[in-house]
């Protein structure tokens, strides 16, 4: 059971345009969500996160939104820079507990020059 | 300061023979993970620490071992490995429970012939 969905594998965007990454969840006891960037043989490193108790979360280029009734929240990169492209995953935890993390499957961002 | 590191970085197994990956973080964290990559299937939790000396399992245990002897160290064993277990593996720490960000390694490719 994928209780963190991204659907779409790849997105090509061109550069200076907005890249819109998505994100579904199926467990309503998830409350804190982040967003992990992946190059080519290296490891995932953090790039935003935002909390339930919050829609929007900024940062630089960086935009998270969160629609909780809908239990989606997506990426917004503007302006997409060439040095983007890379594997974006999204991830989901709860604050009850262990702080486990659940990944989603990821979406490979190509910016074309 | 060199973050989370992993040891080998690539390995080639024969089916049946064992191994132990080591990961070692320089960052005094508490908590401390393996993962697997395989492809459409994102990262999933193998095993967990949640400090010196104690360990839990996570979504994929089977076939695997961990120890945590040292702070800075979590070691992954494989007993005999299999063709299923040929995957990246990565290795990640996070500060405490309120920390959801995690630090990753590099990876270690394992291939079981």
């Amino acid at each position: 059971d994928q209780q963190v969905k991204q659907n779409s594998p790849s997105l090509s965007v061109q550069e200076g345009r907005i890249s819109i990454l998505n994100c579904d969840y199926t467990n309503s006891m998830f409350d804190y969500f982040l967003w992990y960037k992946k190059y080519p043989a290296e490891g995932p490193t953090f790039l935003i996160s935002i909390s339930s108790i919050k829609d929007k979360n900024e940062d630089g280029r960086f935009t998270v939104f969160l629609n909780k009734s809908a239990k989606h929240l997506s990426l917004h990169i503007v302006p997409s820079q060439p040095g983007d492209s890379a594997v974006y995953f999204c991830a989901a935890s709860n604050s009850g507990g262990y702080q486990k993390v659940t990944f989603g499957t990821g979406t490979k961002l190509q910016v074309i020059p | 300061n060199a973050g989370v590191t992993q040891t080998p970085k690539f390995r080639v197994l024969k089916t049946g023979q064992s191994m132990t990956l080591l990961c070692a973080q320089d960052m005094n964290h508490e908590y401390m993970y393996w993962y697997r990559q395989d492809p459409g299937m994102g990262l999933r939790l193998i095993h967990y620490s949640v400090g010196e000396g104690t360990t839990a399992k996570g979504e994929v245990p089977d076939g695997y071992n961990v120890s945590r002897l040292k702070k800075q160290n979590f070691l992954l064993g494989l007993e005999s490995a299999a063709p299923s277990q040929t995957s990246v593996y990565f290795c990640a720490s996070s500060y405490d429970i309120a920390s959801y960000e995690q630090y990753f390694g590099p990876g270690t490719r394992l291939t079981v012939t």
